[in-house]
């Protein structure tokens, strides 16, 4: 069995200020990881995502996260934010079926 | 840029109505999802297949059913729509050895029931 569980539900962050979404996974495999984003009225967008290469993965618009195995976590960070960046945030982890399991979501609101 | 389409993008449908949602994909994956999505809430799975004639109910139990005959086409029916489907649902596929391939989402269908 796998799930994620993302830490906050909302993050409000002062533009040009570093933002940081937490994730917790559990897994019974090495499992592959995702963060997706999700825009008011659009689909959903792959940021970024870990399939047991290197630890640290660099993302789309700035965007990177740590695989930290002995944590169990896979945090997205971000220096600085944008207004561009508020939106709603998937950590997803997925099993070697090929089944995803999507966290709660993290609302990120950015104020000027 | 993902090639996955659903149609209707929107529905507004009587109560007891049948109802099928299309979701086509021209990259030839074989895993494909329909994802279950209430406004500002987390994404439930209710259907997936791993390939033609494999169906599976997702984690949330839903009265809808799927098929999959051909690869391209994973169409969602509801026999008789109630309130309780009003939602967004959101098919995906996905490619790759097991689950290290991203998932490619379509628009979504936003369903509501009257």
């Amino acid at each position: 069995a796998q799930s994620v569980t993302q830490l906050d539900s909302h993050v409000s962050v002062s533009e040009g200020t570093p933002v940081l979404l937490r994730c917790n996974y559990s897994s019974s495999y090495s499992p592959s990881l995702f963060w997706y984003v999700q825009h008011p009225n659009k689909g959903l967008q792959l940021l970024l995502k870990y399939t047991s290469a290197a630890t640290l993965v660099k993302g789309i618009n700035g965007f990177e996260a740590e695989f930290k195995k002995s944590e169990t976590s896979f945090h997205l960070t971000k220096p600085s934010a944008h207004m561009s960046d508020a939106a709603e945030y998937f950590c997803v982890v997925s099993d070697r079926w090929g089944k995803f399991q999507f966290g709660a979501g993290t609302q990120v609101v950015v104020t000027p | 840029e993902a090639d996955i389409y659903q149609t209707p993008r929107y529905l507004v449908i009587g109560t007891g109505k049948k109802i099928t949602l299309e979701c086509s994909q021209t990259m030839g994956h074989d895993k494909m999802y329909w994802y279950q999505q209430d406004p500002g809430m987390e994404l439930h799975l209710i259907h997936y297949s791993y390939g033609v004639n494999s169906t599976e109910k997702g984690d949330l139990s839903s009265e809808s059913t799927v098929s999959r005959i051909r690869t391209e086409h994973f169409p969602l029916t509801l026999e008789s729509a109630r309130p309780s489907h009003t939602s967004q649902y959101l098919c995906a596929s996905s490619e790759g050895q097991g689950g290290t391939g991203e998932l490619f989402f379509g628009e979504g269908s936003r369903l509501t029931v009257l």
